[in-house]
């Protein structure tokens, strides 16, 4: 079982639809989540970070369940521009120790 | 302010050539990681430098090699390429903080035949 998983989707959703990913973790250590944004051919770059308390920035929220061992990323009124592989990633440990997963990747359509 | 530089962007090797991948960030980071992202697989580490002078294995370090030269560059070297090592291949670094976000290169595209 690999330590993160998402599903690769595509999700192909109309242009202001609501979509959510979701990302599950094994190692109950881990201590810290992330969301990174990658788009084609190009570096992933950090969207968010996870917070226990759930957070907000603008159309994106972010939450964790420990309980469940899963992350969720939820994208309101979703734009073109958001079309892009989504990689979720836990650290356990130091920041040697960031596992990634393989990215859900989302087509926004007109 | 530049980030995170990698060179060359692009490369093809034959079977058994070497080359080497320059890393140099300019944000102060202590931390400096190499990775290589396959389809299907991830972003999987294969080196990292917690400071300068250290460098320690991630998950995937057989086959490379790498050197931190000072507290701006990592460099990556691949002694003698084999076409298992094709893939896009990403310099990161992070702050001191243990949930630091990384920052990424821009990525080495290497061909290996």
């Amino acid at each position: 079982r690999k330590e993160v998983e998402q599903d690769p989707g595509p999700f192909n959703v109309p242009e202001g639809a609501t979509v959510a990913f979701n990302c599950t973790y094994s190692n109950s250590a881990s201590q810290s989540f992330f969301w990174y944004r990658q788009d084609c051919r190009k570096e992933p770059k950090l969207l968010m970070s996870v917070y226990s308390s759930g957070n907000e920035d603008g159309r994106f929220t972010a939450q964790l369940n420990r309980a469940s061992q899963y992350i969720s990323l939820l994208i309101r009124d979703s734009k073109l521009s958001d079309s892009a592989t989504y990689l979720c990633v836990a650290l356990t440990g130091t920041a040697s120790k960031l596992t990634f997963g393989t990215g859900t990747r989302l087509q926004v359509t007109l | 302010n530049a980030g995170v530089t990698q060179t060359p962007k692009f490369q093809v090797l034959k079977t058994g050539q070497s080359m080497t991948l320059q890393c140099a960030q300019d944000m102060n980071h202590n931390s400096m990681y190499w990775y290589r992202q396959d389809p299907g697989m991830g972003l999987r580490l294969i080196y990292y430098s917690a400071s300068e002078g250290t460098t320690d294995k991630g998950e995937v370090p057989n086959g490379y090699n790498v050197s931190r030269l000072n507290k701006r560059e990592f460099s990556l070297r691949l002694e003698s390429a084999a076409p298992s090592q094709t893939s896009v291949y990403f310099c990161a670094s992070a702050g001191s903080s243990y949930n630091s976000p990384l920052h990424f290169g821009n990525g080495t595209r290497l061909t290996v035949t």
